[in-house]
């Protein structure tokens, strides 16, 4: 069954340094998101992209935030000077077309010391 | 801005029975609704989906219903098992014309516990 690989699986920051979270889609997606979930909390919308752009984004993703699909199977999330508030479980998630259910990786856990 | 909510944090049931996981809705633009299956440290399991046009969709041992008029969906699982003991999450996303967003508003989930 094909997967959405994410890593590093768990990744420790100093709060102000830059993170690079990675994710490769399913090969033959054409859509991709990433989501966090805050510990406790309900998974929540960061940022879909497609065709190469962003499509929509929430209000969590600031200018702080970007992303990248920079060789055509890496998706990458980019949180320029973490804080302690974006520790969460980052997840990426790809889907072959719109309306079907998405795929979603295991997850980065982001921990901001 | 709760869109989504599942109301019940636990759910409690004998093996061999019934579960029936419970969500309510407010948007009433949502047009297509799905059930997800997360276990701790791993990502959410796309578990069955319904489109607004139907009003039940069925695999295997799982049912979601939907009923517009009330905003509720439910999901039904016959029989239950212990390795079905997971959160369940309802997602919901809006028909985006033109556009290819496709973003989910997940629901705060429910920790279903399936007794032996």
């Amino acid at each position: 069954e094909p997967e959405v690989t994410q890593t590093p699986s768990h990744q420790v920051t100093q709060m102000g340094q830059e993170v690079i979270l990675r994710c490769v889609p399913i090969s033959n997606h054409l859509y991709f998101y990433w989501y966090r979930q805050i510990l406790g909390q309900k998974v929540e919308f960061l940022v879909s992209f497609y065709n190469n752009e962003i499509s929509e984004k929430s209000e969590i993703f600031d200018d702080q935030f970007s992303v990248e699909r920079p060789d055509g199977s890496n998706f990458t999330l980019k949180i320029r000077s973490t804080k302690l508030e974006d520790s969460a479980m980052y997840f990426c998630a790809s889907s072959v077309a719109y309306g079907r259910g998405y795929t979603f990786g295991s997850g980065t856990r982001l921990t901001v010391v | 801005d709760q869109q989504v909510k599942q109301n019940s944090p636990s759910l409690s049931v004998q093996e061999g029975r019934i579960s029936i996981l419970n969500c309510d809705y407010t948007n009433s633009m949502f047009d297509y609704f799905l059930w997800y299956k997360k276990y701790p440290a791993e990502g959410p399991t796309f578990l069955i989906s319904i489109s607004s046009i139907k009003d039940k969709n069925e695999d295997g041992r799982f049912t979601v219903f939907l009923n517009k008029s009330a905003k509720h969906l439910s999901l039904h699982i016959v029989p239950s098992q212990p390795g079905d003991s997971a959160v369940y999450f309802c997602a919901a996303s809006e028909e985006n014309y033109g556009g290819a967003t496709n973003k989910l508003i997940f629901g705060t989930g429910t920790l279903l516990a399936v007794q032996p």
